[in-house]
Parts: structure tokens; sequence; C-alpha cells
């Protein structure tokens, strides 16, 4: 069963504009982390962020996480065509890595 | 600086036979993980391992056999595969639990 799901399951923008990408989780958690998966390829790690933590920057990238609400955003601004990839949020469900659950991703397109 | 291998790469095989998916990794992280990819269903994980001779399953463990008597070789066997456990399966490692996971490429297994 999914812990985190993403939010649009697909996202098309323009080269340049800002893509906001959301994530949902059921249970309390110790970190979220974000992966992005370029097509016929591993995934990669973009950015981790703790759950005492609320925001997060990394170059191009901003997530910030609500525990409240139990979701968290991904923003990449100035987008490019090399962003184009599948994003995965992932939530380790306070078992550490071991039950670290992924979502369904989003579909991001950038159109030049 | 090698990182994270899985071999073979793509594979075809028939229902019933016995398939072993090698995995590979070259910086002594403590933890190795299975996973498999499918559309709709995101990353599922099928079995970790936190050291040598120290593994334990995931959420989709059925079907599947794994060993880890060095730290840097984690193989996934299919006993007997099946249709449906066509499937594109990722290898990753992480140093510790709760650290960035570092993944392989892939290995893209058709069940005819």
């Amino acid at each position: 069963s999914q812990q985190g799901e993403e939010d649009p399951q697909a996202l098309s923008i323009q080269e340049g504009e800002n893509a906001t990408m959301n994530c949902s989780y059921k249970t309390s958690i110790n970190n979220l982390q974000w992966y992005r998966q370029n097509s016929g390829r591993g995934l990669v790690h973009l950015i981790l962020i703790r759950s005492n933590e609320r925001e997060k920057h990394s170059g191009r990238l901003r997530v910030t996480l609500d525990t409240s609400k139990k979701s968290s955003s991904l923003l990449i601004t100035a987008s490019r065509a090399a962003d184009t990839a599948s994003y995965f949020c992932a939530t380790d469900a306070n078992f550490g890595n071991e039950k670290l659950t992924f979502g369904t991703g989003t579909r991001l397109t950038i159109i030049p | 600086d090698a990182g994270i291998t899985q071999s073979p790469r793509y594979k075809i095989t028939e229902t019933g036979r016995q398939v072993t998916l090698m995995c590979h990794q070259t910086w002594s992280h403590s933890y190795m993980f299975w996973y498999r990819q499918d559309l709709g269903h995101g990353l599922r994980l099928i079995y970790y391992s936190a050291a040598a001779d120290i593994t334990d399953k995931g959420e989709v463990p059925d079907g599947y056999v794994v060993s880890r008597s060095k730290t840097e070789n984690f193989p996934l066997t299919l006993e007997s595969a099946t249709r449906s456990q066509t499937s594109v399966y990722f290898c990753a490692s992480s140093v510790l639990s709760g650290n960035t996971i570092y993944f392989g490429e892939g290995s893209w297994l058709t069940v005819v």
C-alpha cells in the first residue's frame, strides 16, 4: 500500500515556468524524501526533509513539509527541458529506510 | 566510481524458470534493497538487508528469495517465475537507515 501519494499524476508546463508537485502521506514520519526518475533510468535522490523541518532548498528546488496536514510539496523554479522526468516522494513511516515507501509519482513534462 | 550495478539489464524468461538478478555495490553501504516498479503501483519493496547475512521481507516478498553473504552483493532470485513478476527491478543501497538511497539502473524482466 502507498504511504505517499503524489498529485497531480501528470503535469505539463512551458520551459521557464515553475512546477509544483504535492505529496500526501498517511502516518507519522521521520523524514520525507523526493526522487527523480528519468525515462528508463533509476531513481536519483533530490532532497530529504526531516519531520522537524518546514522548508528546505537545494538549487532550483524548494521543498515544504506540513506534518499537521501530512503533506509535502516540491517546487521546481525556472523549469528546463532537462527537468522532464517522474518525481516521487518517499516516506519512512517512523521505521527508517527499511520501510521506505514510494508514491506512484508525478510525470512532469517541460515543453520547450 | 562504479556505484551500484545490476545485471542483467534486460531478460526474457519462461514461466516456471528460475531467474537470478544480480546487484553489486562498491560503496560498502550497510543497507541494500530490492524494489519492483509497476505501472499504477509505484515502487514496492521486495526485500531488504541491513548487513551481510541479515535480510528481511518488504511489502511484496512472495515468490522471491534473497541472500547476502558479502556486503557488496545482494542477488534476487525468482524461484519459479510467473507472468505477474514481469516488472522492472531496482536494487538500491544506503549507508544507514534513514539516509539517502542510491539506485541502480534497473533490470527489465519479462516472463512469457
